[in-house]
């Protein structure tokens, strides 16, 4: 079965430092990969997501994530951490059979210190 | 509309009683998801439609659970004899069509509160 894992339930950056959020996942054939955003009390947005092609993807508010086949990670990344950058992360891969059901990370909290 | 629009945004229900939640998806969206967010178990899937038929009704946690959905837009879901486990924020999604690389749009969820 596919599985997502989010390692560290909360991270804490500088502003203006490097934000570094992981994520590993488990899945039999090649995924669809996603990261979504998740601002208090509103839905999940999504930030960017990987289905073929060129491995490093480019996201909204300047996030990016590589995907990695042979570490099995889709890590997101953003150089410069800002303030309004602190909410809830969640990775999440396809579920085989083309029917569009995410199977999410558990969710990493990022807080963005002054 | 220009989003996925979901009702009531919060729900305070006595344990025992039903109640039911409505998501109205992006106009013309075939796909329809609903997924359950709660401390501790993070997001779960819970259903999904294609246009009005549910292929997939697998997370759905027990047959206290319902939905439907309409006229390939407006989706209800339905908890009968509410417990306080079914606290949670639920939220509903809609994508252009069903496959694994498009994209779901979400809206800002129900927060069911069982006292």
């Amino acid at each position: 079965a596919q599985s997502v894992t989010q390692l560290g339930s909360h991270v804490s950056v500088s502003e203006g430092a490097l934000v570094l959020l992981r994520c590993n996942y488990s899945s039999s054939v090649p995924p669809y990969l996603f990261w979504y955003v998740q601002y208090p009390n509103q839905g999940l947005q999504l930030l960017l997501k990987y289905t073929t092609g060129a491995t490093l993807v480019k996201g909204i508010n300047g996030f990016e994530a590589e995907f990695k086949k042979s570490e099995t990670s889709f890590h997101l990344t953003k150089p410069s951490a800002h303030m309004s950058d602190a909410a809830e992360y969640f990775c999440a891969v396809s579920e085989i059979g083309n029917t569009g059901k995410l199977i999410f990370g558990q969710g990493t909290t990022l807080q963005v210190k002054p | 509309g220009a989003g996925v629009s979901q009702s009531p945004s919060n729900k305070v229900t006595e344990k025992g009683k039903d109640v039911e939640l409505r998501c109205d998806p992006i106009s013309g969206h075939t796909a329809l998801y609903w997924y359950r967010q709660s401390l501790g178990q993070g997001l779960e899937f819970l259903i999904y439609f294609q246009g009005n038929s549910a292929p997939d009704k697998s997370g759905l946690p027990s047959d206290r659970f319902s939905a439907e959905r309409t006229g390939g837009s407006v989706s209800t879901l339905t908890i009968q004899r509410t417990q306080q486990e079914d606290s949670a924020v639920y939220l509903c999604a809609s994508s252009l069509v069903a496959g694994g690389h498009t994209e779901a749009f979400f809206g800002q969820g129900t927060r069911l509160t069982v006292v």
